[in-house]
């Protein structure tokens, strides 16, 4: 089955640590996406790739960082510079931007099952 | 910038308890609002796209209406496996080609048997 397999399922990490997520999807989605998600606020965008070996900053990109070298992969590192990153993090991919319909008409984000980080 | 409020935060319902959640947004030129439901612990899963005032749509006990100013999703007698919380996220219309969405904080939403 196609879908989006986000590793580890919960990461602990100790202060000055940087971690990695891995994001890997089989839907040959073109764009993928890093959001951090807190209790009582709205899903938050880190970055964005629209392509293979191209991202971009979303709205809370200081202290983290990713890279996209597979069409397939998309990993987000939490560095030492993150001072709360502490949260559920969740990837996600889209059949291309968001901004161009899919030929059925509707080009949605399909998350993975995310992952829990916590700083000890 | 673009706005979007859920509410009520939380809602306890009787199974067979019909009920309403809103999402009340606030954008420069609506291209899309977006329904997801989310379980604990799991990534949201897509429910609905509403596109212009006026839309609805149905699954299931589920249906989406969308206005000039909130959306509103209505659950039907709703049974217990209803129980998750329910995101709403708008896209505005943009010249660039990248479609970012601005999501709500949700609803959560427990059926009691």
């Amino acid at each position: 089955d196609g879908g989006i397999t986000q590793s580890p399922k919960y990461l602990f990490r100790k202060e000055g640590q940087n971690v990695t997520l891995s994001c890997e999807q089989n839907l040959n989605h073109d764009a993928m996406y890093w959001y951090r998600q807190d209790p009582g606020q709205g899903l938050r965008l880190i970055y964005y790739s629209q392509i293979v070996n191209d991202f971009q900053k979303g709205d809370i990109a200081e202290g983290y960082s990713v890279s996209r070298e597979k069409k397939e992969s998309f990993p987000l590192t939490v560095t030492s510079a993150q001072k709360n990153p502490t949260a559920f993090y969740l990837c996600a991919s889209s059949f291309r931007n968001l901004g161009q319909l899919h030929p059925s008409g509707a080009n949605v984000l399909t998350f993975g099952a995310g992952s829990r980080l916590t700083v000890l | 910038e673009d706005q979007v409020t859920q509410s009520p935060e939380a809602l306890r319902l009787q199974e067979g308890e019909s009920s309403s959640l809103n999402c009340s947004y606030t954008v420069s030129g609506l291209r899309g609002l977006f329904w997801y439901r989310q379980d604990p612990g799991k990534g949201p899963e897509f429910l609905f796209t509403l596109y212009s005032a006026g839309e609805e749509k149905e699954k299931e006990r589920l249906k989406a209406t969308l206005t000039k100013k909130e959306s509103f999703l209505h659950i039907t007698a709703p049974k217990p496996e209803d129980s998750a919380t329910y995101l709403c996220a708008v896209q505005r219309m943009t010249t660039d080609s990248w479609g970012k969405l601005q999501f709500g904080a949700g609803t959560q939403v427990v059926v009691t048997p």
